[in-house]
């Protein structure tokens, strides 16, 4: 695709549901990011994928939070037992290799109630 | 995940004035440094990629100097305009395994016309 896509855009939930958000990086980077940003607060990183090594996971604030990336593309992020501190807007973001520039997508904007 | 520092915190200058910023980050195993601009309701956009020791970058009226030995980076804006109000976030990137992209909480910048 032209860009980073990531659905849905927002996604309102019950606390205590799980929910799954899904990012499509641009075709081709070995490098995908996820990010959250809560209200009033900056970018605080979750996990990072760079080709087949295993993710670094060192951002994830819970064991209720989990993400995967299949085939090398698309990634998914698990927020399980969703919390209403779990509200923010996540966003994802790839790049063609560890260092060089990221691109984003347009964010989920999770809203626990 | 990298300590990183930037400052200020926030900024307001008036049109046509020229302004600057600072990123502080750890001067150890530095690999790269990203700047980026997040405008309001927008994803964040990549405006630098630096890696070398004494690197200077210009887009426009932006350009950005890298100090890697004292672990600095500069951004400046010349001429200000209303359109550069936005959040400027800085990443280093470090060259041990854990290579993410972790943005400090930036310098959110407002020009009054």
């Amino acid at each position: 695709g032209a860009g980073v896509s990531q659905s849905p855009s927002n996604k309102v939930t019950e606390k205590g549901k799980d929910v799954e958000l899904r990012c499509d990086p641009i075709s081709g980077h070995t490098a995908l990011y996820w990010y959250r940003q809560s209200l009033g607060q900056g970018l605080e990183f979750l996990i990072y994928f760079q080709g087949n090594s295993a993710p670094d996971k060192s951002g994830l604030p819970s064991d209720r939070f989990s993400a995967e990336r299949t085939g090398g593309s698309v990634s998914t992020l698990t927020i399980q037992r969703t919390q209403q501190e779990d509200s923010a807007v996540y966003l994802c973001a790839s790049s063609e290799r560890t260092g060089t520039e990221a691109f984003f997508g347009q964010g989920t904007r999770l809203t626990v109630v | 995940i990298l300590n990183v520092e930037q400052s200020p915190q926030s900024l307001h200058v008036q049109e046509g004035d020229s302004t600057n910023f600072t990123c502080s980050f750890p001067s150890s195993n530095f690999y790269a440094l990203h700047w980026y601009r997040w405008e309001t309701a927008k994803s964040p956009e990549a405006l630098f990629v630096m890696t070398l020791n004494g690197d200077e970058k210009k887009k426009g009226r932006i350009s950005a100097t890298l100090n890697t030995k004292e672990g600095y980076s500069y951004l400046y804006i010349k001429g200000s305009q209303p359109e550069d109000s936005a959040t400027y976030l800085c990443a280093p990137i470090s060259s041990g395994s854990a290579r993410q992209l972790t943005f400090g909480s930036g310098t959110q910048l407002t020009v009054l016309p």
